[in-house]
């Protein structure tokens, strides 16, 4: 039972560049989420899938597109990647019923 | 919208208590948790109250006042590795199971 994973780990690209975050969750979970944490900035949503099929935008979706791929997988996509985009990206996964989340390692993202 | 005040930052020594407080202001409040991230790490869940009063879990406890907006995390008899980012949460901006997070308080521990 690996929990929530995300690949990859870190990642620097430029100005302009695209790339796709991926998240997977073995815990059989219907919500997961999309934050991004700057310093002193604590977490902020980017967007979430309250189940297979759906997607909301949260707090800070400019810049972002998600996919959720199927119940285990949502992934976060940069089309054109910006230096303000730089920070920490931590995918999130939820049990019906709660307010638990369960976070992934991370992805450190920088853009030059 | 939702907005949670928290301390920048606490210091404390080995064994001794130390309270990190929590305010927030949000429309239909549904219960505020507590999460600890550790540096370079994850955010992992602390503690969750819905209804007033203090919950505990081992050396950690939470308390919710719904009427005064208010909350705290009680750590007892700190240790090193208790050096951490805590932030508290509610659940908010968009409603289904998402999570406000305040900024975070970084607590040190020293020896």
């Amino acid at each position: 039972n690996a929990g929530v994973t995300q690949t990859p780990k870190f990642q620097v690209l430029k100005t302009g560049q695209s790339m796709t975050l991926q998240c997977a969750q073995d815990m059989n979970h219907n919500s997961m989420y999309w934050y991004r944490q700057d310093p002193g900035m604590g977490l902020r949503l980017i967007y979430y899938s309250a189940s297979e099929g759906t997607t909301d935008k949260g707090e800070v979706p400019n810049g972002y597109n998600v996919s959720r791929l199927n119940k285990r997988e949502f992934s976060l996509r940069l089309e054109s990647a910006a230096p303000s985009q730089t920070s920490v990206y931590f995918c999130a996964s939820v049990a019906g019923g709660t307010d638990t989340q369960y976070f992934g390692p991370g992805t450190r993202l920088t853009v030059l | 919208g939702q907005s949670l005040e928290q301390p920048s930052e606490v210091t404390a020594v080995e064994g001794a208590i130390v309270q990190i407080n929590c305010t927030y202001q949000t429309s239909g409040f549904y219960g505020l948790s507590w999460y600890q991230q550790h540096d370079g790490g994850a955010p992992t869940f602390l503690s969750y109250n819905a209804l007033d009063g203090l919950e505990e879990t081992g050396r950690f406890s939470s308390f919710l006042s719904r009427s005064d907006s208010y909350g705290y995390l009680l750590l007892q008899e700190l240790q090193m590795k208790d050096s951490a980012s805590y932030f508290c949460a509610v659940r908010g901006y968009s409603g289904y199971s998402t999570l406000t997070f305040g900024k975070g308080t970084m607590l040190l521990v020293s020896p």
